[in-house]
């Protein structure tokens, strides 16, 4: 079992539209979890991270952590066409001080 | 300006070749980390190194090596040993031993086999 999950897409979504990436993760010692966008042959790039239960808000982006049933999830709002990417989850446990990321979610947000 | 700066974008490696990746960090930052991306794949681990002088192997290390003599600087040799290196390859730095850590990327390298 990889200790991150997602679903390898596409997702495809209308412009305009709220788009809704998911995310499990297995090792219930990861402590925050990190969302990342990476536009083909470029390199992956923050978009927001989390540890906290409960939803947490930066612009257009809300990030959604369940300890509880291990997930975490990232809303996008108002999609736009820039928006179209793969979007990695990635989870971090400090006492290994490693990153553990999932493959990536294709997003496509149609005009 | 902060960041990760990265060596050289693409790298051509002949058969039976040794050749080394660079990676720069002016973030202060003590933890750095070396990720190989396959097309459509994820990213995994090859080394990472928490210390100057100190390093880890991750999930796939073997036919690499690298060193950190410096806290700038986390170097990544492709040896002969790997098989099939063509790959985009990505350094990250960190900071260490805080639950919030957050790792950075640099632009990548892209490697190819002649």
């Amino acid at each position: 079992q990889k200790e991150v999950e997602q679903n390898s897409g596409p997702l495809s979504v209308p412009e305009g539209a709220i788009a809704s990436l998911n995310c499990t993760y297995s090792d219930r010692g990861s402590q925050s979890f990190f969302w990342y966008r990476q536009y083909s042959g470029k390199s992956p790039e923050l978009i927001m991270f989390i540890y906290s239960n409960g939803d947490k808000e930066d612009g257009r982006f809300t990030a959604q952590l369940n300890k509880a049933s291990q997930y975490v999830s990232l809303l996008i709002r108002d999609s736009q066409p820039s928006d179209s990417a793969t979007y990695l989850c990635a989870a971090f446990r400090s006492n290994f001080n490693k990153f553990y990321f999932g493959s990536g979610t294709k997003l496509n947000v149609k005009p | 300006d902060g960041g990760i700066t990265q060596s050289p974008k693409y790298l051509f490696r002949k058969e039976g070749q040794n050749v080394t990746l660079s990676c720069e960090q002016n973030l202060n930052h003590d933890a750095m980390y070396w990720y190989r991306q396959d097309p459509g794949q994820g990213l995994r681990l090859i080394y990472y190194s928490q210390i100057v002088n100190d390093f880890q192997k991750g999930d796939i290390a073997e036919g690499y090596s690298v060193s950190r003599e410096k806290k700038e600087s986390f170097p990544l040799t492709v040896t002969s040993a790997q098989k099939n290196p063509t790959a985009f390859y990505l350094c990250a730095s960190s900071e260490v031993w805080a639950a919030t850590e957050t790792q950075y990327f640099g632009p990548g390298t892209r490697l190819l086999v002649l």
